[in-house]
């Protein structure tokens, strides 16, 4: 059975770093690719960043380029989301999403970070 | 353009057909697939590839497209088919495009 386990909730500060995971089981880590989804409070969903485990090639959202890192770790079937400097407006619900042929059947439970100014 | 767009609200009676559009240029030459997502939980996807749906979503709920629109169909509505519904295809370069979601109210 295909699972994403997302890691627990955050609480940090405006111009702290975090780094969020989300942990595969069930198939082969390194042969799909990984999507972040980020959702603010109360709106819809917005396509962050993918990553291939398997070579760690990643594609960025545009409005996202140059905010986080998204990265991956093979020997654990683990994808992670990074920021150098959370602003308040990083607090959020973030989802991530294995790709298939099918699309995004399978999501993490969501890791909500709260940022405080 | 690569955004596609979906209107905010949609109202249904129990028992009736709900349709939400979702319309771009970027769907002229891509698939749609199409998440359903409660309060507090986690996207769901009940419709993929337009028209296709993964086992374990009920037969009611199917998908179309023609030219530079898709639509989610509910047949015979029901109470906990209340949700938010969003219409997800790729943009240039592959980049992932979500519609801005529509809430569907069972009335």
């Amino acid at each position: 059975e295909v699972q994403l386990v997302q890691s627990g909730p955050e609480v940090k500060k405006s111009g702290e770093s975090l780094k969020i995971s989300c942990k595969a089981s069930g198939y082969t880590f390194t042969s799909n690719w990984i999507a972040w989804v980020r959702q603010m409070p109360g709106k819809g969903l917005e396509w962050m960043a993918t990553i291939y485990p398997g070579d760690s090639d990643t594609k960025y959202s545009p409005s996202f380029q140059g905010q986080v890192t998204i990265s991956a770790d093979k020997s654990i079937s683990t994808a992670y989301l990074q920021w150098r400097s959370l602003k308040a407006t990083d607090t959020a619900m973030y989802y991530c999403a294995r790709l298939d042929s099918r699309g995004f059947q399978y999501w993490g439970q969501g890791t909500l970070v709260a940022v405080s100014s | 353009s690569n955004g596609v767009t979906q209107p905010p609200s949609v109202s249904v009676s129990p028992g009736q057909t709900a349709s939400i559009p979702c319309s771009g240029d970027t769907l002229e030459n891509t698939n749609a697939c199409w998440f359903q997502q409660k309060p507090g939980q986690s996207p769901v996807m009940v419709i993929y590839q337009n028209n296709r749906r993964p086992s374990g979503i009920p037969e009611r709920f199917s998908g179309s497209k023609s030219g530079n629109t898709a639509t989610l169909t509910i047949s015979g509505t029901q109470a906990i088919d209340e949700a938010a519904y969003y219409c997800q295809t790729w943009g240039s370069n592959t980049d992932v495009v979500f519609g801005g979601g529509t809430k569907l109210t069972v009335l």
